[in-house]
């Protein structure tokens, strides 16, 4: 599994976008790359993954860059609910998912 | 569909003793992943169970242990609990899919060791 860094916390504007950095540059050519997120108490929460391409669902954007050494979560038009910690993931093995600090994301009205 | 179910949701329990948590996965699922998570040291992996059988384990003492049964409903125990055991402890089931695990959490279960 890659070491992930991500800075530890970011504020965003209500109704603005969210762009959340990871840099995973130890990640293998055919390991995923993941996103969760987990709102306070609760169990982690799944948002996207991907491996080359740029990926999009209901949640979000993901943007990995080519030489796959980085990537961006994007939440298009955040809200008060978004506020969580974001878990960016390199790889995993056998149902192990390696979280880092992660990044707290406050969302301001 | 039902998600992912942790029993119980609070648990207090002296030093010494021991503890038995339970998961029951999404209905399909066939692994299971625990997790403890902790102010100090964050989410960490315990072990994953895949149709009854340990694949992966993460680096913690013999005292925490789990099994999974043929209906891929999970248990894992610790025992001697010491004060240093309080911390949520999570599961996650999955499709285990090659690469591609997309893993759904369950609430957790709070324990706290006095």
């Amino acid at each position: 599994d890659a070491k992930t860094t991500q800075p530890p916390s970011m504020d965003c504007a209500e109704g603005r976008a969210a762009n959340l950095p990871c840099n995973h540059s130890t990640i293998s050519g055919n390991e995923y790359v993941y996103w969760y997120r987990q709102i306070h108490s609760q169990g982690p929460q799944y948002i996207i993954h991907g491996l080359k391409n740029n990926e999009t669902n209901e949640m979000a954007s993901l943007i990995i860059t080519e030489d796959r050494k980085s990537s961006t979560l994007i939440l298009p038009h955040a809200t008060l609910r978004d506020t969580a910690v974001y878990y960016c993931i390199g790889g995993t093995s056998y149902g192990k998912l390696t979280f880092g600090q992660g990044t707290i994301l406050t969302v301001h009205p | 569909k039902a998600g992912v179910t942790q029993t119980p949701r609070y648990l207090i329990k002296t030093r010494g003793q021991q503890v038995t948590l339970s998961c029951s996965p999404i209905s399909g699922h066939r692994s299971v992943s625990w997790y403890q998570q902790t102010p100090g040291q964050g989410l960490q992996f315990l072990f994953e169970y895949f149709s009854e059988t340990q694949r992966n384990k993460g680096n913690f003492p013999g005292r925490f242990s789990g099994r999974q049964f043929s209906n891929s409903r999970s248990e894992m125990n610790v025992s001697t609990l010491e004060l240093g055991d309080s911390a949520l402890y999570l599961c996650a089931s999955s499709l285990a899919q090659g690469q591609y695990t997309e893993a759904f959490f369950g609430q957790g279960t709070r324990l706290t060791v006095v």
